[in-house]
């Protein structure tokens, strides 16, 4: 079966970085995605990764590694408006959209 | 503002019951979606459309009626529900869509989302 694992919940301290894991088994790979959703909102997409590599986007980059079935998103600089949960999501070869469950991420002050 | 817009936002019914939830995109996208989203779980694929036409239905329960009368409103009826059907409803929409909820290029635009309790 196809699956995406990524840990449930993480703690962090405002100012500090955190990396998110996400490690995938699918049929195939099409590219992989992350998305933000704050609590009662919509998600809305943060980065999307298709070679391997790191794409930086402000405070925000995501990693992804083809052969070894991983991405991580890092954050950089958190603030408190950082908490959420992060969803990693990967098109699989048959172009179907496999979502992890997501992980919600708590910040300190 | 995601610009995709669900009502109601919350909703609370009995197994008895029928209402309908309704998706609006302002994007002129011609692919809309609905998810359900479950405490800690994926994310689940119910319906696509794709230019009005439903390309997908991941073995829903027939309790749960999609329509799509063009290509920016999605609704979904629902009729005699059961407890376990309480969930966080999510539309979608993307430029086009592929088979299964995604596109080549893959952005989804979520609303954000219809709180469905069943008593």
């Amino acid at each position: 079966g196809q699956n995406i694992d990524q840990p449930t919940e993480m703690t962090a301290t405002e100012g500090a970085i955190v990396q998110i894991n996400c490690t995938y088994q699918t049929s195939g790979f099409n590219g992989l995605f992350w998305y933000q959703q704050h609590a009662g909102e919509a998600p809305t997409f943060l980065s999307y990764n298709v070679l391997d590599g790191l794409e930086e986007k402000g405070r925000f980059s995501s990693f992804l590694s083809r052969s070894k079935g991983y991405s991580y998103l890092l954050l950089k600089e958190l603030q408190m408006k950082d908490s959420a949960s992060y969803l990693c999501a990967v098109i699989d070869g048959n172009y179907q959209l496999i979502w992890g469950a997501g992980t919600k991420l708590i910040i300190k002050p | 503002e995601t610009g995709v817009t669900q009502t109601p936002r919350h909703l609370v019914m009995g197994m008895t019951n029928k209402k309908s939830l309704k998706c609006e995109q302002h994007l002129g996208h011609n692919a809309m979606y609905w998810y359900k989203q479950s405490a800690k779980k994926p994310l689940e694929l119910m319906f696509v459309y794709n230019f009005k036409e439903q390309t997908e239905n991941n073995s829903v329960p027939s309790r749960f009626s999609p329509e799509c009368p063009n290509s920016s409103h999605l609704f979904l009826h629902l009729h005699t529900l059961q407890p376990e059907d309480s969930a966080l409803y999510l539309c979608a929409s993307s430029q086009e869509g592929g088979t299964s909820g995604t596109t080549n290029t893959g952005e989804l635009f979520f609303g954000e989302g219809s709180r469905l309790t069943v008593l």
